[in-house]
């Protein structure tokens, strides 16, 4: 079946600095891949997606590629905020499938002053 | 366009007792899906309805059940609950991409 891995968090990070957060998956169909974000006391919304190999998404400052080869989507930012202190959830959908995204188990990240 | 909107926000209950929970999805979605969150377990796929026929089930009880509604408000119970039930229960509607309501935080004593 379908799975999604993550890197364990919290991810630390200090204001300004890079930011790189690893997804990995698995998958029977060809998958979108997408990024979504939760910050404290809310639900997830979407932050970015691609549909195809070698797209790449993006959204406010962050960016994620897919990698068929590696069968990978890292997301990444140059310059974090404190504001971007949230747990990031990459997830991926299969078309043809069951409609329902598979999650990874979400990675959190602190970014301190 | 109002976003997903679930209630109540927060609930307290004991163990034994049962539980109804409430989303409203984006105007025009027809699609609404119910899922656990707890620390130790992520993320976790309860149910999809779709023009009120569920249309994909996770691995839960059969303690946990939905329902869907001609407008596509839907409604979650969980009847007799236990304490591991304790979590943030979200709803999202939409297609490939999800849009979540801000959850229903369920403690359960």
């Amino acid at each position: 079946g379908d799975s999604v891995t993550q890197m364990e968090g919290p991810v630390t990070l200090s204001e300004e600095a890079f930011l790189t957060i690893n997804c990995t998956y698995t998958a029977t169909g060809y998958p979108s891949l997408f990024w979504y974000v939760q910050y404290p006391g809310e639900g997830l919304q979407l932050l970015l997606k691609a549909t195809k190999a070698d797209d790449k998404g993006s959204n406010k400052g962050f960016e994620a590629t897919y990698r068929k080869e590696t069968t990978s989507f890292h997301l990444e930012k140059g310059s974090v905020q404190v504001s971007d202190s949230a747990v990031y959830f990459c997830a991926l959908l299969t078309t043809g499938g069951s409609y329902i995204p598979t999650f990874g188990r979400g990675t959190s990240l602190i970014v301190h002053p | 366009k109002a976003g997903v909107t679930q209630t109540p926000r927060y609930l307290i209950k004991t163990r034994g007792q049962q539980v109804t929970l409430s989303c409203s999805p984006i105007s025009g979605h027809r699609s609404v899906s119910w899922y656990q969150q707890t620390p130790g377990q992520g993320l976790q796929f309860l149910f999809e309805y779709f023009s009120e026929t569920q249309r994909n089930k996770g691995n839960f009880p059969g303690r946990f059940s939905g329902r869907q509604f001609s407008n596509s408000r839907s409604e979650m119970n969980v009847s007799t609950l236990e304490l591991g039930d304790s979590a943030l229960y979200l709803c999202a509607s939409g297609g490939d991409e999800q849009f979540f309501g801000p959850g229903t935080r369920l403690t359960v004593l």
